[in-house]
């Protein structure tokens, strides 16, 4: 079973199209995030969920829209891609402690790799 | 300055090596990460740390709070540990960060047979 599931793994699209991320995960947990991963490999957020509403959120474009239908599930839509935009994508969800509002752990999807041509 | 810093940035070893990879963090956390991801694969959750030292066969990680440093080691390393691995802090205690991690720039291992 998988725990945080993302979809597609690969997504190759022009520029100026419109493309959604789906995330999925069956942990049980409150908190989902994105991820976005550069061409140097490296990781920095984009958005955090916590039961359906928005947490964090890092001064992205606002051509890049998530939606959080439920907590299980954190959609990620992009509109008027530009090549820029390519890069690897990761969702993650974590438990928080209610109490505290800290996080205990990270999963990760298996990433979706989008490239812009 | 990244809030997180990792070295080195690229590391190459023999097989049977010791291994470490150092973390520097500059913001108050309530958790250090150690993350790996193998080429072309997802990124799994090594360790969690908020202090002292955990141990999960060949890997250890620890954590020293006051120096805002945690370091990764790898024992006896094998070719199948190659992979970046990625040290990641979780800032504050609770309140507006919910879990959000900051990453380091990640470290390459590449171990050669």
């Amino acid at each position: 079973d998988t725990a945080v599931s993302q979809t597609p793994k690969y997504l190759v699209t022009q520029m100026g199209n419109d493309k959604s991320i789906k995330c999925e995960q069956n942990l049980g947990h409150d908190t989902m995030y994105w991820y976005k991963q550069d061409s140097k490999k490296f990781l920095k957020i984009m958005f955090s969920y916590n039961n359906k509403e928005l947490i964090i959120n890092e001064t992205v474009p606002n051509r890049f829209s998530p939606k959080s239908p439920d907590k299980a599930h954190l959609n990620l839509h992009i509109n008027s891609l530009e090549l820029g935009d390519s890069a690897v994508y990761f969702c993650a969800s974590s438990p928080i402690y209610k109490r505290t509002g800290a996080a205990w752990g990270a999963f990760f999807g298996q990433g979706t790799r989008l490239t812009v041509v | 300055k990244n809030e997180v810093e990792q070295s080195p940035q690229n590391l190459t070893a023999q097989e049977g090596e010791f291994i470490t990879i150092n973390c520097s963090y500059s913001v108050g956390i309530s958790a250090l990460h150690w993350l790996q991801q193998h080429p072309g694969g997802g990124i799994v959750s090594l360790f969690m740390l908020s202090s002292g030292k955990k141990k999960h066969g060949r890997l250890i990680a620890t954590i020293n709070i006051q120096e805002k440093h945690s370091s990764l080691h790898i024992t006896a390393s094998h070719p199948r540990d190659s992979a970046v691995y990625i040290c990641a802090a979780t800032p504050g205690a609770g309140g507006t960060s919910y879990g959000k991690l900051t990453f380091g720039q990640g470290t390459i291992l590449t171990v050669h047979p």
